[in-house]
């Protein structure tokens, strides 16, 4: 089951834009994560949102969380090439400690 | 340094034959997980489990098997059930923070049926 449906699917960006990528989810949640993924490797662990928290920031990373329309949103500022990756949002409910995968948006940074 | 170790990295199968994909961790987490990942496409989770000699089934648990006698190892079998397993894998382990569950992954193990 899929939890969180990303959008957009693809961006494609010039260096120094921002990016900003989308999550919505569909049941209450404990907290949403983002993650990072280049070609063909694992996965990254880049922030953690916690249901009572309204936006949080790392860096160049901007994530906010709206619970009343289950959504979220990455914003990655002052793009680099490097920035160039796959983005997956995850959502953890319950007890389990089971993680949720959205389908991810693929990032170009183009320089 | 500590991590999570997937091996083999590339693995090709007949069809008819099971595999098993090795996962070990040294960094003393208490949970670890199976995803599997098809192109394009987001982590569906195959097993998980949270404590040695104790697991459960994922959302695709159909044709897979598992098991966790040790802390660090969590090896995941393919079997010949599996009608589509061509895919890749990725093992991942945790420690619960704060009543989070932040996932520290493996490189991934990339299955070809022939």
């Amino acid at each position: 089951s899929q939890q969180g449906e990303e959008d957009p699917q693809a961006l494609s960006i010039q260096e120094g834009e921002n990016a900003t990528m989308n999550c919505s989810y569909k049941t209450s949640i404990n907290n949403l994560q983002w993650y990072r993924q280049n070609s063909g490797r694992g996965l990254v662990h880049l922030i953690l949102i916690r249901s009572n928290e309204r936006e949080k920031h790392s860096g160049r990373l901007r994530v906010t969380l709206d619970t009343s329309k289950k959504s979220s949103s990455l914003l990655i500022t002052a793009s680099r090439a490097a920035d160039t990756a796959s983005y997956f949002c995850a959502t953890c409910s319950g007890n389990t400690g089971k993680l949720i995968f959205g389908q991810g948006t693929t990032l170009q940074v183009k320089p | 340094d500590g991590g999570i170790t997937q091996s083999p990295k590339y693995l090709f199968r007949k069809e008819g034959q099971n595999v098993t994909l090795s996962c070990e961790q040294n960094l003393n987490h208490d949970a670890m997980y199976w995803y599997r990942q098809d192109p394009g496409q987001g982590l569906r989770l195959i097993y998980y489990s949270q404590i040695v000699n104790d697991f459960q089934k994922g959302d695709i648990a159909e044709g897979y098997s598992v098991s966790r006698e040790k802390k660090e190892s969590f090896p995941l079998t393919v079997t010949s059930a599996q009608k589509n397993p061509t895919a890749f894998y990725l093992c991942a382990s945790s420690s619960d923070h704060s009543g989070a569950n932040v996932l520290t992954f493996g490189a991934g193990s990339r299955l070809t049926v022939l």
